[in-house]
């Protein structure tokens, strides 16, 4: 069974830009979470979707935004990048939204350079 | 704001060594997660600890969950290198839907 995927694993970006992260889950995993990753912050809770559906969302600017599609893929943007967006971002799925007893199953990330 | 605070935050020790993690927050957690994170990966789920006051080993790791499950330790027996990378605590506050993840340790073990 295929682990979850994100495409693309480095990105290289100008302030100002917007960019685009893909993540495609385990099969049949209809959660998908994405979180960032900095060395100053920690992993830090970026939004969750499921069925289509943002259901949570962290404390982020309005410039991340997500989406997730019926075959359970989602995407993150981030527009207006800033210095302070490079990062690690990881997505996860799992089965549903089980809470704390569902495994989530991490993705390798995109590591994204903000210059 | 919901806080899990961790240390040590970084541990450099001998290959054989015994060592432990700590976790704590001021929130009680339904449940606590422990993930490994290697360099280049995402973080790899080692266990679950759900009951107050309970204890799960997986081979030379051992982790305890508080019993006001506002708390969470990981021991490492006898390390090895194989062990080197960054340790993370993370759950649901409890009544909360936001998954919030530790500050990390990171772990470094030299043959």
């Amino acid at each position: 069974k295929a682990g979850v995927t994100q495409t693309p694993r480095y990105l290289i970006k100008t302030r100002g830009q917007q960019v685009t992260l893909s993540c495609s889950p385990i099969s049949g995993h209809r959660s998908v979470s994405w979180y960032q990753q900095t060395p100053g912050q920690g992993l830090q809770f970026l939004f969750e979707y499921f069925s289509e559906t943002q259901r949570n969302k962290g404390n982020f600017p309005g410039r991340f935004s997500g989406r997730q599609f019926s075959n359970s893929r989602s995407e993150m943007n981030v527009s207006t990048l800033e210095l302070g967006d490079s990062a690690l971002y990881l997505c996860a799925s799992r089965r549903g939204v089980g809470g704390a007893s569902e495994t989530q199953y991490f993705g390798p990330g995109t590591r994204l350079l903000v210059l | 704001t919901q806080l899990l605070e961790q240390s040590p935050q970084f541990l450099s020790i001998q290959e054989g060594e015994n060592l432990t993690v700590y976790c704590n927050s001021s929130s009680v957690f339904s449940s606590l997660q422990w993930y490994r994170q290697e360099p280049g990966e995402g973080p790899v789920l080692l266990v679950t600890v759900v009951t107050g006051g309970e204890v799960k080993k997986l081979k030379r790791l051992t982790f305890q969950f508080g019993d006001a499950r506002k708390d969470s330790s990981l021991h490492i027996t006898a390390a090895q290198p194989g062990d080197t990378g960054l340790y993370l605590c993370a759950g649901y506050p409890s009544g909360t839907y936001k998954y919030i993840f530790g500050t990390g340790t990171r772990l470094k073990v030299l043959a």
